[in-house]
């Protein structure tokens, strides 16, 4: 079946350090791939994403990579802030099925230290 | 703007209540979604439905209903409140349509819901 596996946090860094977060899935066919956002006491935002192998989804920022090769959708930025503190969750779109909804990984809080 | 709008952002009830959660948008999509989130287990979908009066089961359903009767609206329902039903409850929309590429979801804010 189709799933995403997405690093466990809380991730802590300092304000101008370099981001990662790393997400894999697994799916039949050719998924869609996106990463949302979710601010302390709101709902789920898109960040980016992207719907095809080599795609790379940016936007505040942020970037990630459509990789079929390594079955990864890896979220980078350079340089956080403090604003960016926020839990991110990968997520998968496969039209397989009568579904097509969003598989969600668990998600990773990051926490960024001025 | 898409905007999904919750109608309550905290609610406390109390075991073998029915609660209803509203969920309105404003953008005329079609789909409409329920999740719930729960810390270490990210997002559960309960319930979606694709078009009005139409409503398929998610991967949690158990101990859930869902409405809609109008295209904006699309309410979860708990017939009899249990204590871990207690968690925050997501509405989303969106325009997916089967082959059309890459479509995304609009969250509401979000409803916490403690049953005591």
């Amino acid at each position: 079946g189709n799933s995403v596996t997405q690093m466990e946090g809380p991730v802590t860094l300092s304000e101008e350090a370099f981001l990662t977060i790393n997400c894999t899935y697994t799916a039949t066919g050719y998924p869609s791939l996106f990463w949302y956002v979710q601010y302390p006491g709101e709902g789920l935002q898109l960040l980016l994403k992207a719907t095809k192998a080599d795609d790379k989804g940016s936007n505040k920022g942020f970037e990630a990579t459509y990789r079929k090769e390594t079955t990864s959708f890896h979220l980078e930025k350079g340089s956080v802030q403090v604003s960016d503190s926020a839990v991110y969750f990968c997520a998968l779109l496969n039209y397989g099925g009568s579904q097509g909804n969003l598989i969600f990984g668990k998600g990773t809080k990051l926490s960024v230290k001025p | 703007d898409v905007k999904v709008t919750q109608s309550s952002r905290y609610l406390v009830k109390r075991t073998g209540e029915k609660v209803f959660l509203e969920c309105v948008q404003d953008m005329d999509h079609e789909n409409m979604f329920w999740y719930r989130q729960d810390p270490g287990l990210g997002l559960r979908l309960i319930y979606f439905s694709y078009d009005v009066k139409m409503k398929e089961k998610g991967d949690i359903p158990e101990g859930y209903s869902v409405s809609r009767e109008k295209k904006e609206r699309f309410s979860l329902i708990l017939e009899s409140a249990s204590t871990n039903q207690t968690s925050m409850y997501l509405c989303a929309s969106s325009d997916l349509r089967r082959g059309s590429g890459a479509n995304v979801l609009t969250f509401g804010a979000g409803s916490r819901l403690t049953v005591l």
